[in-house]
């Protein structure tokens, strides 16, 4: 079955402790990335990769590192995480052929930061 | 940056109303897309237009990509209750997608 999942659904830290939230696929997509989705605000992309040791900022990538050693996994790194990172992250898989694009998210990651 | 911007925020209607959905913007996108959110899950795609003028449908669902290629709309024909949810539009410009805000409906029976 084609799938994202991410890891952990749910997460309650403190400022300034190291997270990780985990991301894989398995549709062999070249194209993944990160967004955070806060109420009236929508979507918006963190980070993104085209390809393995590829990655680019989107609109909101201070406090965020990504790495994207293989093409499966694309982890999401708060190094120092502070309270108004607290949000509902998800990962996306897109399978990106010129026009029509296809973006299939993971379940999400609720992380709330005191 | 908010790119595009997606009215109303929220719709309550009685099940069999229609509805229209707008997704606005100043910037011009090579493709756009709509999708549909349920609590606790990821969006999930309904459409893809990526030729200005295009409408394609879905069913009941009828959606429109600007001439210009800077908005679109998505037009829902009698609603029902299974229509409720978060609606979202997505452009594509260069490599990156930029969502909307996001239209919250509810349908009543």
């Amino acid at each position: 079955e084609a799938q994202v999942t991410q890891n952990p659904r749910y997460l309650i830290t403190v400022t300034g402790k190291k997270l990780t939230v985990t991301c894989s696929q398995n549709m062999n997509h070249e194209y993944m990335s990160w967004y955070r989705q806060d109420p009236g605000l929508g979507l918006r992309q963190i980070y993104y990769s085209m390809n393995v040791e590829v990655t680019d900022k989107g609109d909101v990538p201070e406090g965020y590192k990504v790495s994207r050693k293989e093409k499966r996994n694309f982890p999401l790194i708060l190094e120092s995480p502070s309270p108004n990172q607290t949000s509902l992250y998800f990962c996306a898989s897109i399978k990106y052929s010129g026009g029509n694009n296809e973006q299939f998210f993971g379940p999400g990651t609720r992380l709330t930061v005191l | 940056t908010q790119l595009l911007e997606q009215s109303p925020q929220f719709l309550s209607i009685q099940e069999g109303e229609n509805l229209t959905v707008y997704c606005n913007s100043s910037s011009v996108f090579s493709s756009l897309q709509w999708y549909r959110q349920e609590p606790g899950e990821g969006p999930v795609l309904l459409v893809t237009v990526v030729t200005g003028g295009e409408v394609k449908k879905l069913k009941r669902l009828t959606f429109q990509f600007g001439d210009a290629r800077k908005d679109s709309s998505l037009h829902i024909t009698a609603a029902q209750t299974g229509d409720t949810g978060l609606y979202l539009c997505a452009g594509l410009t260069g490599n990156q997608f930029y969502f909307g805000t996001g239209t919250s409906l509810t349908v009543i029976p």
